[in-house]
């Protein structure tokens, strides 16, 4: 399809264990954001992509958390020693370059429980 | 520190009457306003965004109000629908739509708007 591909859909592990997240983005979108909504709460930022490069990770909760996007297109949420707080909905999202109206367009999200 | 707040978590309205959610923040550096709208097991889809520089802006059944002095702002759907059923999300932005620095959104916690038939 033409818009924001996240997967999996949704992923179970147990505490302790490393979790990837892939998010493909709208073809052309330079710009890729990765969010996190805990249950009852607003998306809350991650980490934001121009091209290739992290331009603000600035949201990441700790060095267990890890994003990557190496030829600008596809992103990879990493998650090391995951743990019970981890569990969320990780939303990704991407935009062209200055968009008047600032909208980001999200994927579905992969929901993550850690066990 | 909550920047943006969405006070009411939820709100029930009957089809046909108005619907106005309201959205509060803190940061004055915001210049950017936007209004998401969510359906339960998908992403967040735009609604209706607005400038600092206006106080109005009209999409349809969908407006919104900013009062930047008093750091408010309102979404009014008339007339309401039972498919706007849904978790509407404000959000806001500070400097950066229209150069290089990207779109780092702030959202709020979100009100679940119910429309009744």
């Amino acid at each position: 399809g033409a818009g924001v591909s996240q997967t999996p859909s949704n992923k179970v592990t147990e505490k302790g264990k490393y979790v990837e997240l892939r998010c493909d983005p709208i073809s052309g979108h330079t710009a890729l954001y990765w969010y996190r909504q805990s249950l009852g709460q607003g998306p809350e930022f991650l980490i934001y992509f121009q091209g290739t490069g992290a331009a603000d990770d600035s949201g990441l909760p700790n060095d267990r958390f890890f994003a990557v996007r190496p030829e600008g297109s596809v992103s990879t949420l990493k998650i090391q020693r995951t743990e019970r707080g981890d569990s969320a909905v990780y939303l990704c999202a991407s935009s062209p370059q200055g968009l008047a109206s600032g909208e980001l367009f999200f994927g579905e999200g992969s929901r993550l429980t850690v066990l | 520190d909550q920047q943006v707040k969405q006070n009411s978590p939820s709100l029930s309205v009957q089809e046909g009457r108005i619907s106005i959610l309201n959205c509060d923040y803190t940061n004055s550096m915001f210049d950017y306003f936007l209004w998401y709208k969510k359906y339960p097991a998908e992403g967040p889809t735009f609604l209706i965004s607005i400038s600092s520089i206006k106080d109005k802006n009209e999409d349809g059944r969908f407006t919104v109000f900013l009062n930047k002095s008093a750091k408010h702002l309102s979404l009014h759907i008339v007339p309401s629908q039972p498919g706007d059923s849904a978790v509407y999300f404000c959000a806001a932005s500070a400097g950066g739509i229209l150069n290089n620095a990207g779109n780092m959104l702030t959202f709020g916690g979100g009100t679940r708007l119910m429309v009744k038939p």
